[in-house]
């Protein structure tokens, strides 16, 4: 069972864009999203995360956008540029007692940033 | 600092054959997690360990064992190697269970069974 779905799987932005990736979840115990960034050959690396108290936490350039009642979040790119060509991991946990070992990560989406 | 530092990068199994993924990190943080990563499938749990000598099951462990003999090492065994278990398998840890902790991965292991 897919606790959280991404899309799209990949993602094709001509620098200076905006990208933008979208997760859905279906438990509302989740309470703490993040999204992790992973570079080719790379671990996936934490970018930036929210909780659902916020509608929107903005860190540079990357921006997290969250809507509650739709039980959805998504990352969006400003400016996008072929640095930020990578493969892109929302995720979700539950608060409480939980450990990391709950950490649902949805599927990646690749993206890749054209000149 | 190295962080968390695995080996081999990359490594090519004959279906039956057994191996030990290694992983070791410098942090000095109590846990660690085991992942593996499939095309379109995101990132799975196969063991995680919340300190020395204290192991458990992630979300797919069947086919592999791990240990937990010292806070640094977290090791990971294949044994009867399948293809199905062909993926790239990342180590990480954390500092604290917390699921706020940020978690710290290693550069992964390619593995190929055939």
């Amino acid at each position: 069972q897919q606790q959280v779905k991404q899309s799209p799987q990949s993602l094709i932005v001509q620098k200076g864009g905006i990208s933008i990736i979208n997760c859905a979840y279906e438990n509302t115990a989740f309470d703490y999203f993040p999204w992790y960034q992973q570079f080719p050959g790379k671990g996936p690396a934490l970018l930036i995360a929210i909780r659902p108290d916020v509608s929107e936490k903005k860190e540079g350039r990357f921006t997290i956008s969250f809507n509650k009642s739709a039980k959805q979040f998504s990352l969006h790119i400003m400016d996008s540029q072929p640095g930020d060509s990578a493969t892109y991991f929302c995720a979700a946990i539950k608060g409480g007692d939980f450990g990391n070992e709950k950490l649902t990560f949805g599927t990646g989406t690749r993206l890749t940033i054209i000149p | 600092n190295a962080g968390v530092t695995q080996t081999p990068k990359f490594r090519i199994l004959k279906i039956g054959q057994s191996m030990t993924l290694q992983c070791t990190q410098d942090m000095n943080h109590n846990y660690m997690y085991w992942y593996r990563q499939d095309p379109g499938m995101g990132l799975k749990l196969i063991y995680y360990s919340v300190g020395a000598g204290i192991t458990d099951k992630g979300e797919v462990p069947n086919g592999y064992n791990v240990s937990r003999s010292t806070t640094e090492d977290f090791p990971l065994r294949l044994e009867l190697a399948a293809p199905s278990q062909t993926s790239v398998y990342f180590c990480a840890s954390s500092y604290s269970r917390s699921g706020a902790n940020v978690l710290t991965f290693g550069a992964g292991s390619r593995l190929t069974v055939l």
